[in-house]
């Protein structure tokens, strides 16, 4: 079973301009979370989507936006980017919660965002 | 607003030796995870706790679960190399995928 995907891995940008990141879950899962990881702030939750929806977000400004497609597959978004935006952005995906259990999180392999 | 802490933050050991890293949270939740990250890698899962008194073991690692004392330990037993990574809890309710991790702990095992 192949595990979540990210592209890119790696990804320079300038400030001031905007990247588009994509997740695609492991086959099944139909709930996609997206993490941004710094040294400073450790791994902070921006944003969860299930069936297309945003189901919970973090405390993120508005730059951060995502969607998700109807194949479950789910891009992030960041407009305007800051040198404070370089990280590792993590997305996990999961199958929905179900009555009584649990919805254990997958992580893909992330990509390292750079801002110069 | 739910908040994980982890203790110790670095953890140097020697082989062999024992040591227990700890997570505390804030909030009534019923998941707790510990997760393990290799330098430049992702998130590997350890354990799932699900209930109180959960406990769960794999190889030299066992997890431990006391959700009155909102509390998480996880125990390292005779410490090898292999073992050096960081490792992060975190904690979610059980309608909510929104998770929380702690600030991870650093762990370097020494010969």
């Amino acid at each position: 079973k192949a595990g979540v995907t990210q592209t890119p891995r790696y990804l320079i940008k300038t400030r001031g301009q905007q990247v588009t990141l994509s997740c695609s879950p492991i086959s099944g899962h139909r709930s996609v979370s997206w993490y941004q990881q710094t040294p400073g702030q450790g791994l902070q939750f921006l944003f969860e989507y299930f069936s297309e929806t945003q189901r919970n977000k973090g405390n993120f400004p508005g730059r951060f936006s995502g969607r998700q497609f109807s194949n479950s597959r789910s891009e992030m978004n960041v407009s305007t980017l800051e040198l404070g935006d370089s990280a590792l952005y993590l997305c996990a995906s999961s199958l929905p919660p179900t009555r009584g259990g649990y919805n254990e999180q997958f992580f893909g392999p992330g990509t390292r965002l750079t801002v110069l | 607003e739910l908040k994980v802490e982890q203790n110790p933050l670095f953890l140097s050991m020697q082989e062999g030796k024992n040591y227990t890293i700890y997570c505390n949270y804030s909030t009534t939740s019923d998941r707790l995870y510990w997760y393990r990250q290799d330098p430049g890698k992702s998130l590997e899962s350890l354990f799932v706790l699900l209930s109180n008194g959960a406990v769960k073991q794999e190889g030299r690692l066992m997890a431990s679960l006391d959700t009155k004392a909102r509390l998480s330990t996880l125990h390292i037993t005779a410490a090898v190399h292999d073992l050096s990574a960081t490792y992060f809890c975190a904690v979610a309710s059980r309608n909510n995928n929104d998770m929380r991790f702690g600030a991870g702990t650093r762990l370097t095992v020494k010969p």
